[in-house]
């Protein structure tokens, strides 16, 4: 298995555009979660979905985010207007959904807004 | 960009010796615990769990304790090594159906030869 693939590795873009993030989680596993990568903060859930279903967006920092799990096997996360602030590194991680085993991570796409 | 970073604690070890990395975790109902290994630009790695029932579970040069009591989880490295340098982090698992596990702040191993 290839793992979590997320693309972009990096993007760059400026404030107030639309930022789509990407994730495919692995084959077979039906859970997945975005998570936020800061100095600031450390590794911060924002979203997590059971069987293409949002279970919990509490971790979601405000309206201009936005996730989506259109099907089993991909997920975006989108920003819209981004900002400045939402520069940080976002991954994905996928797990089997039982309550047993880790996440896999993906590489992160590292996101920055100038 | 950010002016102020969060400064992670740092535990400096001479190649060979053993390491232990301490976490303290926040909820007493949280029933499943992994520790995760990050290397610069890379996602977290999954290193070892323990489940709330165990005290301690061993790996290949990896042992994890669990102390309930005192809500205090720690990673033991033994003969550690170059290539363990990395940033540590614990995490547990929210009980209630679905996994969510919330991240601590993580912990920097630096390895020196």
């Amino acid at each position: 298995d290839a793992g979590v693939i997320q693309s972009p590795r990096h993007e760059v873009t400026e404030m107030g555009q639309e930022v789509t993030l990407r994730c495919k989680p692995i084959s077979g596993h039906n859970s997945l979660f975005w998570y936020r990568q800061t100095m600031m903060r450390g590794l911060e859930l924002l979203i997590y979905f059971n069987n293409n279903v949002p279970i919990d967006d509490s971790g979601m920092p405000e309206d201009r985010f936005s996730a989506k799990m259109p099907n089993a096997s991909f997920s975006t996360l989108k920003i819209q207007p981004s900002e400045p602030r939402d520069s940080a590194v976002y991954f994905c991680a996928s797990s089997p959904g039982t309550d047993s085993g880790g996440y896999t991570f993906g590489s992160g796409t590292r996101l920055t807004v100038v | 960009g950010e002016s102020v970073g969060l400064h992670l604690p740092t535990l400096s070890v001479q190649e060979g010796d053993n390491s232990i990395i301490n976490c303290a975790y926040s909820n007493s109902a949280s029933d499943y615990f992994i520790w995760y290994k990050q290397e610069s630009g890379k996602g977290p790695q999954f290193i070892i769990d323990i489940r709330s029932n165990m005290d301690k579970r061993q790996g290949q040069r990896v042992t994890v304790l669990l102390n309930k009591t005192v809500k205090h989880l720690s990673l033991q490295i033994a003969a550690t090594q170059p290539g363990d340098s990395a940033v540590y982090f614990c995490a547990e698992n929210f009980a209630g159906g679905y996994n969510k596990l919330i991240f601590g702040a993580g912990t920097r191993l630096a390895v020196h030869p």
